[in-house]
């Protein structure tokens, strides 16, 4: 049973506008949350995270938005750019120590020039 | 090369063969991970390994064997392929923080087939 979910398979965004991608999980236990971003014929690259004692996280254009009571994070990325063009992850660590992460199904975000 | 890296990137095997994915990393890493990206699925957990000769299973683990002999090398092999195997099978590796793992730094995909 998927416990991190993302809904949207897909979003497509003018470049230079703000991309929204969103995440809910169904763990309430979950306290550290990842995004990765992955292009095709490439493994997944780690971009940003999230401790469960902030609700939110900045680097650069990159912006994530933890909401707890809802179990809903989002990734905010602004203005976007032709090379945000990916798929992108959420995760979750099933356990402790972090070694078991739990991905959602991941959306495929398209930047139209 | 510094990283980590996985052979091969392509590989079409019949069902009922063994077949090895390899993985190799040069950080030094004491975590090294095997996930499997379906679509519908996103990226889940096989195997994974803390050290050299500890290993644990993952979400997956059915029809797969792991082995770490050296911290660099954690090898994947699939001991009786199924066509249920085909998938893009992803190596991972990170390290111990104060405050847990760090973020896994992942290769770049081995994509088999089993026909």
């Amino acid at each position: 049973d998927q416990q991190v979910k993302q809904n949207s398979p897909s979003l497509s965004v003018q470049e230079g506008r703000i991309s929204i991608l969103n995440c809910d999980y169904t763990n309430s236990m979950f306290d550290y949350f990842l995004w990765y971003k992955k292009y095709p014929a490439e493994g997944p690259t780690f971009l940003i995270s999230i401790s469960s004692i902030k609700d939110k996280n900045e680097d650069g254009r990159f912006t994530v938005f933890l909401n707890k009571s809802a179990k809903h994070l989002s990734l905010h990325i602004v203005p976007s750019q032709p090379g945000d063009s990916a798929v992108y992850f959420c995760a979750a660590p099933l356990n402790f120590g972090n070694e078991k992460l739990t991905f959602g199904t991941g959306t495929r975000l398209t930047i139209i020039p | 090369d510094a990283g980590i890296t996985q052979s091969p990137r392509y590989k079409i095997t019949e069902t009922g063969r063994q077949v090895t994915l390899m993985c190799h990393q040069t950080w030094s890493h004491s975590y090294m991970f095997w996930y499997r990206q379906d679509l519908g699925h996103g990226l889940r957990l096989i195997y994974y390994s803390a050290a050299a000769d500890i290993t644990d299973k993952g979400e997956v683990p059915d029809g797969y064997v792991v082995s770490r002999s050296k911290t660099e090398n954690f090898p994947l092999t699939l001991e009786s392929a199924t066509r249920s195997q085909t998938s893009v099978y992803f190596c991972a590796s990170s390290d111990m923080s104060s405050w847990g793992l760090t973020e896994a730094f992942f290769g770049q995909g081995t994509r088999l087939t089993v026909v």
